[in-house]
């Protein structure tokens, strides 16, 4: 089953901070996630594996929450180099065994200077 | 430059006739997936390869749709007699399997219009 995100679009000041959230109704095995800038290809941000993970770098982190099936992005201090379309991708199945990820539909992210 | 490539890079076809789009992986990874994007949608998964066998393979693909991976390098996605529902984003994306899960890295896409 495809994750469900929210919300489905965000328009931010330049400065200001963004949360974008992704919830599976399936238990999951790990969350990707990605950005995709209009017309070009999705680029890899992160992965977060069960266990209650916590990742980031620069000022983009992310959460994921197994027992809630839902993992959160947060972008702070929101640049002119962060808009664009952003993916969670879930994968479920267990320890051992691998499983294709499925993506949400998205949630668009716009800047404003 | 993620190191996959996709070509054509756009193709135009009239309904009815095949089209072949192919995927160049990052050349050590062992996974390949193809998907399919359209306008306001996340990627829809269609078939991923290990090596050379073909895994799984979308119940959404219909049987005009074809993928192989010989030698397990580059790949090609045929269609044929192609619909104008068939219009999208191709995506190609490729993964080195190393442990449980793995980082798929996706190629710039091939753009199918059906006329």
């Amino acid at each position: 089953q495809q994750p469900v995100q929210s919300p489905q679009a965000v328009i931010l000041r330049e400065g200001e901070d963004a949360v974008i959230n992704c919830s599976s109704s399936k238990a999951l095995y790990s969350v990707h996630w990605y950005r995709q800038k209009h017309g070009e290809a999705p680029v890899f941000l992160m992965i977060l594996l069960k266990g209650g993970e916590q990742k980031g770098h620069d000022k983009i982190s992310a959460s994921f929450n197994e027992k809630k099936q839902q993992s959160s992005l947060y972008l702070t201090a929101s640049q002119l180099s962060y808009p664009g379309t952003y993916f969670c991708g879930t994968e479920g199945g267990v320890e051992t065994s691998y499983d294709k990820v499925i993506f949400g539909p998205g949630t668009s992210l716009s800047v404003i200077p | 430059d993620t190191g996959v490539s996709q070509n054509p890079r756009h193709k135009i076809t009239k309904r009815g006739q095949n089209v072949t789009f192919r995927c160049d992986p990052i050349s050590e990874h062992n996974r390949l997936y193809w998907y399919r994007q359209t306008l306001g949608q996340g990627p829809e998964f269609l078939t991923y390869f290990q090596n050379e066998a073909q895994l799984e393979k979308s119940r959404l693909l219909s049987d005009r749709f074809s993928a192989e991976r010989p030698k397990g390098s580059f790949s090609t996605l045929e269609i044929q007699r192609t619909e104008q529902g068939d219009s999208a984003m191709y995506l190609c994306a490729s993964s080195l399997e190393r442990e449980r899960t793995d980082t798929q890295y996706f190629g710039p896409g091939t753009r199918l219009t059906v006329l």
